[in-house]
């Protein structure tokens, strides 16, 4: 079994529409990321949390939220989506600072 | 704001050539990381660099770090084909836990 998974894989969702995208991971690993990825450009970083009641701001935060619901869940949900949030969503973790980054499989969300 | 340069962004090479893929970054930094991606994959860790003059080698690949230059390059040797993906580098700064992707160098490894 994979050590991160994202959930849904894939999403076609409307402009407006509340979006949930899920994170878990068997690593046990502190430290959990979200990062979208656009044709083209490397990845940038939405949220970061270091344990459950650490969560920060990544780079492009606006339009996005997120849950650590536990050491092994980190949810990222989008309250109102809008089309330029179409991308790749790709969950990582890592077990601390000075360590390379786990991966999830990503999610592909398209908002029409 | 920590700010990482990749050159060149898009690279085709023969088989059996060698490349060198840069690395640049903007502020002081001694973390380094270099990923892979396969078209329509997620990342893979290549490797992690953590100290200035840090070496590391796997297969054909070999990932140096220079932290008074800000430069980490990723050296190609003898290229074959399975080599061909879009390799990221990430810097860390200082106690930030949290690292800032270069936009991707595209290989492409024609027989």
């Amino acid at each position: 079994d994979a050590d991160v998974t994202q959930t849904p894989r894939n999403r076609i969702t409307k402009t407006g529409k509340r979006i949930m995208l899920e994170c878990s991971q068997t690593k046990g690993h502190d430290r959990m990321y979200w990062y979208r990825q656009d044709p083209g450009l490397g990845l940038r970083l939405i949220y970061y949390s270091f344990d459950v009641k650490d969560i920060n701001k990544g780079e492009i935060s606006d339009g996005y939220s997120v849950s650590r619901q536990a050491q092994a869940k980190f949810s990222l949900s989008l309250e109102s989506a809008i089309p330029n949030q179409t991308a790749l969503y790709f969950c990582a973790t890592r077990p601390s600072d000075r360590d390379t980054q786990y991966f999830g499989p990503g999610t592909r969300l398209t908002v029409l | 704001e920590l700010k990482v340069e990749q050159n060149p962004l898009f690279l085709s090479m023969q088989e059996g050539k060698n490349y060198t893929i840069y690395c640049n970054y903007s502020t002081t930094s001694d973390r380094l990381y270099w990923y892979r991606q396969d078209p329509g994959k997620s990342l893979e860790s290549l490797f992690v660099l953590l100290s200035n003059g840090a070496v590391k080698q796997e297969g054909r690949l070999m990932a140096s770090l220079d932290t008074k230059a800000r430069l980490s390059t990723l050296h190609i040797t003898a290229a074959v084909h399975d080599l061909s993906a879009t390799y990221f580098c990430a810097v860390e700064g200082s106690n930030a836990g949290k690292s800032t992707f270069g936009d991707g160098t595209t290989l492409t490894v024609k027989p």
